[in-house]
């Protein structure tokens, strides 16, 4: 069965400076892996995905995330937060080609500091 | 392109009421979704389509949610009656059949339901 940890429920940072939010994820192979951003009363967006291919990958709005196999982990970074960047981040697992479970974390939400 | 259109955007009920959502997926997407997430939570799936299948609604409450996606595109989600606890935001997302992309969701606005 595949899991998904979000590993904070806030992250607070000041403008400027680095974002880091953390998944770990359990499955019995390498599964697809996602973040997904959700600004308030708007739909979720997706921000990058991971399928096997390289495993730093980079999204939309300066974001990137690399995974690590050996740490399962798929963490979230950007170099410098921005005040547009407060929003609820999501962490999901899945893979649909394996007919599997589509796994969302708990959510992690960033709050940036002036 | 349009994206996925859901309504109503909000909805009030009594308990016990019916109630119904509905979602447009993006032309052309073979599977669509729909997820109830309850506030501070992540998105749960209730059901996933492919076509007019419906082949995962293992999370789905049988007793009082069904879900319909009659000619495999727009779909509604009902719940009969509704209980205080349906009280969440009810999303839909749609993605394409094809290799990597359909593992690529995109989402609606969602419909928040309050039972009172």
């Amino acid at each position: 069965a595949q899991s998904v940890t979000q590993l904070d429920s806030h992250v607070s940072v000041s403008e400027g400076t680095p974002v880091l939010l953390r998944c770990n994820y359990s499955s019995s192979y390498s599964p697809s892996l996602f973040w997904y951003v959700q600004h308030p009363n708007k739909g979720l967006q997706l921000l990058l995905k991971y399928t096997s291919a390289a495993t730093l990958v980079k999204g939309i709005n300066g974001f990137e995330a690399e995974f690590k196999k050996s740490e399962t982990s798929f963490h979230l970074t950007k170099p410098s937060a921005h005040m547009s960047d407060a929003a609820e981040y999501f962490c999901v697992v899945s893979d649909l080609n394996r007919d599997d479970k589509i796994i969302f974390g708990k959510g992690t939400r960033l709050h940036i500091l002036p | 392109e349009a994206g996925v259109v859901q309504s109503p955007r909000y909805k009030i009920i009594e308990k016990k009421q019916p109630v119904a959502f509905w979602c447009n997926p993006i032309s052309g997407h073979n599977t669509l979704y729909w997820y109830l997430q309850n506030l501070g939570q992540g998105p749960e799936l209730l059901i996933r389509y492919e076509n007019e299948e419906a082949v995962d609604d293992s999370q789905l409450p049988k007793d009082r949610f069904s879900a319909e996606r009659l000619k495999g595109v727009d779909s509604t989600l009902k719940i009969q009656p509704a209980e205080l606890g349906d009280s969440a935001v009810y999303l839909c997302a749609s993605s394409s059949g094809q290799g990597a992309a359909k593992n690529i969701q995109y989402f609606g606005a969602g419909t928040r339901l309050s039972v009172l």
